[in-house]
């Protein structure tokens, strides 16, 4: 079956721009979540969705950033005002139980 | 002390060889642990999981757990230049922070 899917594949945009990233899920997983990973770092944690339950936003790194997921499916992560910091793999990934299966990523550029 | 660690290597081994990679955890009450492997400019892709203590083993891989120590490691027998990647292990707890943590995972190399 298909995977998860996320667009764009890239963006580069200009600081101080607003950018959204799109991810749709595994037809069926429940949970959601929001990684990022810079340039040869690790995993970091950004927010998590579990069905109809409130999300775990802990990793949001600041307020400039905030995700929806509509209809427990499509997720939209946001980015308000990027800064040359926001630069890095932007990765979804979905699960039905444990396991998390990952996106290709939204690799963003902030000039 | 970081919650799962792993050797960032690099770890070279010879082709037809055996690689083991390590990863420990501090959450005693982790009840599931995960592979992924992560190959350069690509995201994480599910390669094992073990949720009891001993091995399981799928095709050349197998994943060893021990939750005495709060161990688990990865083995890939026959390696190949095609398992040359980073390894990331991934460790979930069920209780209150219901999410995956991930090492900052192992770059494996291995040499023709």
């Amino acid at each position: 079956g298909a995977g998860v899917s996320q667009s764009p594949s890239n963006k580069v945009t200009e600081k101080g721009k607003d950018v959204e990233l799109r991810c749709d899920p595994i037809s069926g997983h429940t949970a959601l979540y929001w990684y990022r990973q810079s340039l040869g770092q690790g995993l970091e944690f950004l927010i998590y969705f579990q069905g109809n339950s409130a999300p775990d936003k802990s990793g949001l790194p600041s307020d400039r950033f905030s995700a929806e997921r509509t209809g427990g499916s499509v997720s939209t992560l946001t980015i308000q005002r990027t800064q040359q910091e926001d630069s890095a793999v932007y990765l979804c990934a979905s699960s039905a139980g444990y396991e998390q299966y990952f996106g290709p990523g939204t690799r963003l550029t902030v000039t | 002390q970081k919650e799962v660690e792993q050797n960032s290597g690099p770890l070279s081994v010879p082709e037809g060889a055996i690689a083991s990679l390590n990863c420990t955890y501090s959450d005693r009450v982790s009840q599931s642990f995960f592979w992924y492997r992560q190959y350069s400019g690509k995201s994480p892709e599910l390669i094992m999981s073990i949720y009891s203590n001993g091995d399981k083993e799928d095709g050349r891989f197998t994943a060893q757990l021990n939750k005495a120590s709060q161990y688990v490691s990865l083995l890939i027998r026959d390696s190949q230049p095609s398992d040359s990647a980073t390894y990331l292990c991934a460790v979930y707890s069920n209780f209150g922070n219901e999410k995956l943590t991930f090492g900052t995972g192992t770059r494996l190399t291995i040499i023709p």
